[in-house]
């Protein structure tokens, strides 16, 4: 199994331009979950699905973001216009629907100048 | 609502001393507890976890958790640690009913000199 990929790895836009990050969970897992990652706030659950469905989204900061995930294979994040408080690294991960613990990707890092 | 405290954002230690990192939760319901390790640029790692059965589980590279109801507490120990053991670690929580919803601690930088 090749894990979470995500992509791309390393982003650099600028400000005021769309983004588009992308994940691909573990073939069978059902829940997927957007995390962003910076200094300052530490690890922040964004939004996260159970069978494609989106069940909370109460940590997207703001109508910038938005996330879907139109098949169980495939997920998107994607942040317009982006702004340089944006700049974060922003983490993918996918479970099995249970009590399991998360397999997390190795992040996007994003850099909006 | 479930919330993880990590009580030292940063630990120094030498190389070979022993080490615990801190992690206390709060949940009304049933728990399980989770350790998640971050080297330096990378993603997160499942270190250890609790979900029922024996309180102490034990990973791989010689750390061990000790789940405490009592004490609502899930530290992390390594009796005898290695430069290679610097990263971060992030202790969380999955509690019943919170669709399986993970909650992140803030983290504990581990920093092992020689």
């Amino acid at each position: 199994d090749a894990g979470v990929i995500q992509s791309p790895r390393h982003e650099v836009t600028e400000m005021g331009q769309e983004v588009t990050l992308r994940c691909k969970p573990i073939s069978g897992h059902n829940s997927l979950f957007w995390y962003r990652q910076t200094m300052m706030r530490g690890l922040e659950l964004l939004i996260y699905f159970n069978n494609n469905v989106p069940i909370d989204d109460s940590g997207m900061p703001e109508d910038r973001f938005s996330a879907k995930m139109p098949n169980a294979s495939f997920s998107t994040l994607k942040i317009q216009p982006s702004e340089p408080r944006d700049s974060a690294v922003y983490f993918c991960a996918s479970s099995p629907l249970g009590t399991n613990g998360y397999t997390f990707g190795s992040g996007t890092r994003l850099t909006v100048v | 609502a479930q919330s993880v405290t990590q009580l030292d954002s940063q630990v120094p230690v030498f190389e070979e001393a022993p080490v615990e990192l801190r992690c206390n939760y709060s949940s009304s319901v049933s728990v399980y507890l989770f350790w998640y390790v971050q080297y330096p640029n990378q993603g997160l790692q499942l270190l250890l976890k609790y979900l029922s059965g024996s309180t102490l589980v034990e990973s791989i590279n010689g750390f061990e958790a000790e789940f405490n109801k009592s004490q609502t507490s899930f530290h992390l120990r390594k009796p005898s640690v290695h430069i290679s053991d610097t990263a971060e670690y992030f202790c969380a929580v999955i509690s019943g009913g919170s669709n399986y919803k993970l909650t992140f601690g803030k983290g504990t930088l581990l920093t092992v000199n020689p």
